[in-house]
């Protein structure tokens, strides 16, 4: 089945260590996103890529880093430097060149004490 | 920057009955996509349905379907013959047509009880 996996459902880390977040899909869908998402707020976005090998900063990406290696994966780190990191996280993908809509993940939920 | 308000937090309607999500954006592009999203207690996102701005038609699937009055900027949600698992987070989405460059903007989302 075509889908977007997250990897893990539930992550619990300690306040100062890095941690990753894994986003894989398989529906050949050039460009992917993260975003984080609080209580009574909508969904912010973190970091997009379009290609392979290239990403860009969205709107909250202090804390944050992101690698794009192949097409299929892009995973996001939350450095140390991240003041408030305990959110819900979500991948989402689309085509580059249309249709133009999101498919999402089923997220993590990251929890820092 | 493009702005996208959802002004009622929640809402509540009985089942089999219709109700109607409201959304309103700002913005100075005439290209432009609208969609509305779902979030059910599982928390996974779900596309609901998706509007062209340069189409005057109105965007419908199955039970869902929207009003859009581009001029008055704004793209509200009908769900006629509400049923339970429709109770969820809705939100309203946002995206400048850029091609390569297509990002989303959300609401700050509407919670929809449906009533048994």
């Amino acid at each position: 089945d075509g889908g977007i996996t997250q990897s893990p459902k539930y992550l619990f880390r300690k306040e100062g260590q890095n941690v990753t977040l894994s986003c894989e899909q398989n529906l050949n869908h050039d460009a992917m996103y993260w975003y984080r998402q609080d209580p009574g707020q909508g969904l912010r976005l973190i970091y997009y890529s379009q290609i392979v090998n290239d990403f860009q900063k969205g709107d909250i990406a202090e804390g944050y880093s992101v690698s794009r290696e192949k097409k299929e994966s892009f995973p996001l780190t939350v450095t140390s430097a991240q003041k408030n990191p305990t959110a819900f996280y979500l991948c989402a993908s689309s085509f580059r060149d249309g249709p133009y809509e999101q498919y999402f993940g089923p997220g993590t939920r990251l929890t820092v004490t | 920057a493009q702005t996208v308000t959802q002004s009622q937090p929640e809402m509540s309607v009985q089942e089999a009955e219709t109700v109607t999500l409201s959304c309103t954006y700002d913005t100075s592009e005439n290209n432009y996509y609208l969609f509305w999203y779902k979030q059910p207690p599982s928390r996974q996102m779900i596309l609901v349905i998706r509007q062209e701005a340069y189409k005057q038609q109105n965007a419908t699937e199955n039970r869902f379907s929207v009003n859009f009055q581009k001029a008055a900027k704004s793209f509200s949600l009908k769900i006629s013959d509400s049923q339970l698992g429709d109770t969820a987070m809705y939100f309203c989405a946002f995206m400048k047509y850029t091609g390569a460059n297509s990002k989303l903007t959300f609401g700050k989302g509407i919670t929809l009880s449906v009533r048994p």
